[in-house]
């Protein structure tokens, strides 16, 4: 099992469309949790961070389930730019020496107009 | 405040030659870390270093492959002998310290090798 499983998507959307993106992780003893988005041959940037109280920014949801070992991230109201290939990554650090991340594939979106 | 930097974007080398990436961290930031994406896969860490010293190189393939992060100059990840199955995008992050900070990755170094 891979340490970090997502949708294989790609996802195609409308503009205006909520999206929904899922994410396994194996590794229990994982402790910090992120959202991150990669643009076409650009490099990860951070979107959110993930908190099993669930949070929340402006358009973006994301959420824990730290029995289930799963994560989600809810897009509403997608917009153009929020095209890209959407990452999920753990660390097995809390708080600190969040460098070792652990990378899923990705999940590619497509917002259309 | 320039990012991280990273160079060459993008690197052709023929089988059995060497690659060498290059990586200046952001400015007041003293700990470097290499990952690997290779085709349709997730990144994957490769090594952490601070100057002059290599703090985890658990993710460094066992041959071919070294880092370095000089007292003064930027971070190398050297790939000697390249084969095929080198080739991908090899990005290089920076944080100010080890604990409790987001690092910020590099628009990365693409290697392709024919």
């Amino acid at each position: 099992r891979k340490e970090v499983e997502q949708d294989p998507g790609p996802f195609n959307v409308p503009e205006g469309a909520t999206v929904a993106f899922n994410c396994t992780y194996s590794n229990s003893a994982s402790q910090s949790f992120f959202w991150y988005r990669q643009d076409c041959r650009k490099e990860p940037k951070l979107l959110m961070s993930v908190y099993s109280s669930g949070n929340e920014d402006g358009r973006f949801t994301a959420q824990l389930n730290r029995a289930s070992q799963y994560i989600s991230l809810l897009i509403r109201d997608s917009k153009l730019s929020d095209s890209a290939t959407y990452l999920c990554v753990v660390s097995p650090n809390s708080g600190g020496s969040n460098y070792k991340l652990t990378f899923g594939k990705g999940t590619l979106l497509t917002v259309n107009p | 405040n320039a990012g991280v930097m990273q160079n060459p974007r993008h690197l052709v080398r023929r089988r059995g030659q060497e690659a060498r990436l290059r990586c200046s961290p952001m400015k007041g930031h003293s700990h470097v870390y290499w990952y690997r994406q290779l085709p349709e896969e997730g990144l994957k860490f490769m090594v952490y270093l601070q100057k002059e010293n290599i703090i985890d190189e658990s993710g460094m393939p066992k041959e071919r492959f070294s880092a370095e992060f000089p007292k003064e100059g930027p971070s190398i990840l050297r790939i000697q002998q390249v084969v095929r199955g080198d080739s991908a995008a090899y990005f290089c992050a920076s944080s100010p310290r080890v604990e409790g900070n987001t690092i910020y990755f590099g628009e990365g170094s693409w290697l392709t090798v024919v």
